[in-house]
């Protein structure tokens, strides 16, 4: 069937990475959204891609495979501050226009 | 310049009311939405406006739930009647030109609606 799926969770030690990784299955991509999400606060957004390949940001990269359906976040040198939800947001055509398709998250726990 | 803004930031109801829910887009911002959060199902569109026409109605959501935009700095989400899973974090959220050359979109803090 259609949709986002993500991990629940993920854990990880200060200082060094974490992958979160999304796999979808959509009918029509426009491009995938990555937002971090503290918990009792709204989504804020990280990064897009809609080109295949790795784009750098610096602490966060985001990776994307459209023939796989798939795509990665990668934190690098975690802080504690780093622990999150991290949800995956997919652009998909609707009836009418483009609409976004969630995952559900994946809550990172960094430990010290 | 002032971000998303909801209120009320909590709602309670009882079973079979009618709940208003208020957002406020960033101002020139051309697209707005409205999700339900849960724990279970996580972010789930119920509505999506573009330049005050709506575009995209989460179809599970349309008996009871209703959201209006009538002009671009106001819309509202009714919700009638109120049922307790109904229970969730409503989020509301606009960008400038989602739909076309911009991914970003910008999140208010929420209301958190109890239906008991």
């Amino acid at each position: 069937g259609q949709g986002v799926e993500q991990p629940d969770n993920l854990m990880s030690v200060e200082g060094t990475f974490a992958r979160v990784n999304c796999t979808y299955s959509t009918s029509g991509f426009n491009g995938l959204s990555w937002y971090q999400q503290r918990e009792g606060h709204a989504p804020v957004f990280l990064s897009y891609v809609v080109l295949d390949g790795l784009k750098d940001s610096g602490h966060f990269s985001t990776f994307l495979s459209r023939s796989n359906g798939y795509s990665y976040l990668l934190l690098t040198e975690l802080q504690i501050k780093d622990s999150a939800s991290y949800l995956c947001a997919v652009r998909d055509r609707g009836t009418n226009a483009y609409k976004v398709i969630f995952g559900k998250g994946t809550h990172l726990h960094v430990l010290p | 310049d002032a971000g998303v803004t909801q209120t009320p930031r909590h709602e309670v109801a009882e079973k079979g009311q009618t709940i208003i829910l208020k957002c406020e887009p960033v101002s020139g911002h051309n697209d707005l939405f409205w999700y339900r959060q849960t724990k279970i199902q996580g972010l789930e569109l119920l509505s999506y406006f573009r330049s005050k026409s709506l575009m995209e109605d989460g179809g599970a959501f349309k008996d009871r739930f209703k959201a209006e935009m009538l002009n671009s700095s106001f819309s509202t989400l009714k919700i009638q009647p109120t049922e307790p899973k109904d229970s969730a974090v409503y989020l509301c959220a606009s960008s400038p030109d989602w739909g076309y050359n911009y991914a970003e979109q910008f999140f208010g803090p929420g209301t958190r609606l109890t239906v008991l």
